[in-house]
């Protein structure tokens, strides 16, 4: 097991619904992060958090809400999403937040498709 | 910000050839370059990096080279196999956060 879990794994909901998106790291990192993966773009930054405390928001819509109660969980709160809201969205955890310092430890994601 | 581009978009080998992605960074300030791998329905994984002190860094059959006046590094995989078959994603980072490209779709043909 790689250390960094998401669920669900696969996620179809309406415009009007709300869910959320679960991921929690046994590694013991200070940093968590969500990213959206489209296809045939480059993997998207969404929010950066350190100690729990968010240090990045990249314009992301309001309609994605990240909560991260403590350093091992992260959350994504989904509310009246769009189709084009569709992709996989991964979480990664790191030691740092400074990103020179090593490696993004990535979950396997959580497929998401909104009708 | 900081801008990376990736070439070829997608790419294919028969296994034992050499296979080779390129990347192209904007910032000057970038210093670190990772490279991660994903499999088919996998998470992206770290599968080599360098440093802006290096100029090239080799593991097994994979390797990474840095031209940092021309801001851009490839990678390098010899003796492809099956296995190498996924996207690459190339990424560039001034300490703040990663910048990745927007990946290379890599097929080993048998």
């Amino acid at each position: 097991e790689t250390g960094v879990t998401q669920t669900p794994r696969h996620l179809v909901m309406g415009m009007t619904n709300k869910k959320s998106l679960k991921c929690e790291q046994h590694l013991g990192h200070n940093a968590m992060y969500w990213y959206k993966q489209s296809a045939k773009k480059p993997l998207e930054l969404m929010f950066v958090y350190n100690f729990k405390e968010q240090t990045e928001n990249n314009s992301v819509p309001s309609r994605f809400s990240p909560e991260c109660p403590n350093s091992s969980h992260l959350f994504l709160h989904l509310h009246t999403l769009q189709p084009e809201d569709s992709a996989l969205y991964l979480c990664a955890s790191s030691q740092e937040v400074r990103a020179n310092t090593g490696e993004l430890f990535f979950g396997e994601g959580s497929r998401l498709t909104v009708l | 910000g900081e801008n990376v581009e990736q070439h070829p978009s997608t790419l294919s080998v028969q296994e034992g050839d050499s296979a080779v992605i390129k990347c192209t960074y904007s910032d000057s300030a970038s210093n670190y370059f990772p490279w991660y791998k994903q499999e088919l329905g996998k998470r992206p994984q770290l599968i080599i990096d360098i440093r802006s002190n290096v100029g090239e860094k080799k593991d097994q059959r994979i390797a990474v080279t840095l031209n940092k006046t021309a801001k851009h590094f490839s990678l390098h995989i010899t003796e492809t196999q099956p296995e190498d078959s996924a996207v690459y994603f190339c990424a560039a980072s001034n300490g703040q956060n990663f910048v990745f490209g927007p990946g290379t779709r890599l097929s080993v043909l048998p």
